[in-house]
């Protein structure tokens, strides 16, 4: 069965400290890896698409790399505005659509 | 663009009674999807439109569940009759090009059945 599994559930950081965030996936012929950001009380909102292992992209702060297994989700010298529930999903498989993990909820402190 | 927009934002109801959850996706996108969030479950597909066309309905939970998109910029999402484990937030998304492109999600529809 296709799977997407996020870890932890819940960060939280001081400002400044550097981490990540770690999605593993059990889903036959990847077709790409998706990374979203929601924030409380609104949909969810897009960051990243990984199309194969050893890619990486970047945006801020954020950076989301690719391995046959997992992506990560790193996260340089957060600031408070980056409190949010990350969430990664899965595209491939024996369907055409989307599998979501449930989330990890990172909380930043000035 | 206004993006993706869904209506009402906020719905409570009495176990037995008819829902009806409505989303307008960004126009050009020819992809629309229906999800609903729990914190037992995360975010789960129910159904999927393709040029106004039903694609997979396979995580449209009962027959309870019915959606309809009678044209490419408006959707319907009705549950009948409602049951309490029916709550959750339901999200509304599109994209254009694929199922599997960057979808924009709507701000979603907290259901709470009582």
């Amino acid at each position: 069965e296709d799977q997407v599994t996020q870890s932890p559930e819940a960060l939280r950081l001081q400002e400044g400290e550097s981490s990540s965030l770690n999605c593993s996936y059990t889903v036959s012929g990847l077709r790409g890896l998706f990374w979203y950001r929601q924030d409380p009380g609104k949909g969810p909102e897009f960051l990243f698409t990984l199309y194969s292992a050893g890619e990486e992209k970047e945006k801020e702060r954020l950076k989301a790399t690719l391995t046959k297994k997992e992506s990560f989700l790193h996260i340089t010298a957060p600031k408070p505005e980056d409190s949010a529930t990350y969430l990664c999903a899965a595209w491939g498989g024996a369907t055409n659509k989307l599998i979501f993990g449930t989330g990890t909820l990172l909380a930043v402190q000035p | 663009d206004a993006g993706v927009i869904q209506s009402p934002r906020h719905e409570v109801t009495e176990m037995g009674q008819e829902v009806t959850l409505r989303c307008k996706p960004i126009s050009g996108h020819d992809y629309l999807f229906w999800y609903r969030q729990t914190m037992m479950r995360g975010l789960e597909l129910l159904i999927y439109f393709n040029n106004n066309v039903p694609i997979d309905d396979s995580g449209m939970p009962e027959d309870r569940f019915s959606a309809k998109m009678p044209n490419a910029s408006f959707s319907t999402l009705k549950i009948q009759p409602s049951e309490p484990r029916d709550s959750a937030v339901y999200f509304c998304a599109s994209s254009f090009g694929g199922a599997g492109n960057e979808q924009y999600f709507g701000p979603g529809t907290r259901l709470t059945v009582t």
